[in-house]
């Protein structure tokens, strides 16, 4: 079976600083990574994937991943926060079908 | 990636009443998701719709509740039938067209019943 978690509810950053939104997986094979945002009353919008290759993938809007085998993990980095940064962030896992992590809620501050 | 129509983007609703929810891909996909997102909460897989077969609902959801229908390669209905309070969710459809093993998701319809 596959799954995802998200260990944390709610991160929150200062504009400006780096910022992490963790994820964990769980799968039989190997994995298909995903990050989606979700902002107020919009629907999902697509980051980035890793689905093989370089562990450190580049996505939209300056956000980048790093896949770690050993660790099980797809954590979510920026090196420096944006208010507009601000939304609903979902860590997705894919073998047949998608599945989502319970969604991390990302506030950053002026 | 593909762009996808999907309307009502909210609607309220009369317990017991049911909505039909639409979705319009602007190219032809073989596989359609619908996903529930409760208040709060991640993206649920409520069903696979397929072209030309019935659909496959996942664990907790029925075809009596939900059904679901695909009539051709670009198009798919969701109705959430008999509604309750409980139903209040935002429903997403979604494609596998977003490249490689991605998806790509409507707008989302944001149904709160009453």
């Amino acid at each position: 079976a596959q799954s995802v978690a998200q260990p944390e509810d709610q991160v929150n950053v200062a504009e400006g600083n780096p910022l992490t939104v963790k994820c964990t997986y769980s799968v039989s094979g190997n994995p298909y990574l995903f990050w989606y945002v979700q902002y107020p009353n919009r629907g999902l919008q697509f980051l980035l994937k890793y689905i093989t290759g370089d562990n450190l993938v580049k996505g939209s809007y300056g956000f980048e991943a790093e896949f770690n085998k050993s660790q099980t993990s797809f954590h979510l980095k920026k090196p420096s926060a944006l208010v507009s940064d601000s939304a609903l962030y979902f860590c997705a896992v894919r073998v047949n079908d998608m599945r989502f992590g319970a969604g991390t809620r990302l506030t950053v501050k002026p | 990636s593909a762009v996808i129509s999907q309307k009502p983007s909210r609607d309220i609703c009369q317990r017991g009443t049911s909505l039909t929810i639409q979705c319009q891909v602007d190219s032809q996909v073989t596989m359609m998701f619908w996903y529930r997102q409760q208040p709060g909460q991640s993206l649920t897989l409520i069903a696979t719709a397929n072209q030309g077969s019935e659909a496959t609902y996942e664990s907790g959801f029925v075809i009596d509740k939900f059904p679901i229908s695909r009539p051709n390669l670009t198009f798919s209905t969701l109705t959430v039938s008999n509604m309750s309070p409980e139903d209040s969710s935002i429903y997403l459809c979604s494609v596998d067209r977003s490249g490689p093993w991605g998806y790509t998701f409507g707008s989302g319809t944001r149904l709160t019943v009453v």
